[in-house]
């Protein structure tokens, strides 16, 4: 089946170590998102790319980058992880054209704790 | 900006309807959603609404939309445990890339 796979489903980084989460997708959907939602929150829109078009949301930190070096890869890299970067981080894709454009898919999610 | 906006919770009893209320501020709205999260898991579509619709049915779901009032609900008929989540009203406005998420609503099922 078609899907968006998010590896790992659980990661533990210590305080200010680099942490890198990734996303890849089978749907060949030229739109991939990152969300992160904190506990009891509505996911938040971190990024999104159209295509290798980089989109950043005005108020998402520094502190986040993401690189999608092909159609099925996204990552998201956390430079220097803080105690309240603790999160749930969603990929998600969609088309970019046509009626489907407004559907979006998402995957598992992986949970990320900072000691 | 645009908001969403639902209730926090919500209790009903095995077997009855449930209905999950949203409201939402934005007029130029294109697709209204409605998205599903069990523990631990990512978002799962339900449905979705084009704004031009009052109504879509799908199944045990239910939608309505109220585009003058800017309420949506969903409604489940005959709720099942399996039901019990966190179900996510949300908006898309100006673009597909943007859907803006309501804080959810959590929905328990008591036998």
């Amino acid at each position: 089946d078609a899907m968006v796979i998010q590896n790992p489903r659980y990661q533990v980084t210590q305080f200010g170590k680099p942490v890198t989460l990734s996303c890849s997708q089978t749907l060949n959907h030229n739109v991939m998102y990152w969300y992160q939602q904190k506990s009891s929150q509505a996911p938040k829109l971190l990024f999104h790319y159209y295509d290798k078009d980089f989109n950043n949301e005005a108020d998402t930190p520094d502190n986040f980058q993401s690189r999608r070096p092909n159609t099925s890869f996204c990552f998201l890299d956390i430079r220097s992880p803080g105690l309240g970067d603790a999160a749930m981080y969603l990929c998600a894709t969609s088309r970019d054209k046509g009626l489907e454009s407004y559907e979006q898919y998402f995957g598992p999610g992986t949970r990320l704790t900072v000691t | 900006g645009e908001d969403v906006e639902q209730s926090l919770f919500l209790s009903v009893r095995e077997g009855d309807s449930s209905v999950i209320n949203c409201t939402y501020t934005d007029s130029s709205s294109t697709y209204l959603y409605w998205y599903k999260q069990e523990p631990g898991a990512g978002l799962q579509l339900l449905t979705y609404i084009f704004s031009n619709m009052d109504m879509k049915q799908d199944q045990r779901l239910t939608v309505l939309l109220n585009k003058k009032d800017k309420h949506l609900s969903l409604r489940i008929a005959d709720t099942q445990t399996g039901d019990s989540a966190i179900y996510f009203c949300a908006d898309s406005y100006s673009s597909a890339s943007k859907i803006i998420f309501g804080s959810g609503t959590r929905l328990s099922i008591r036998p």
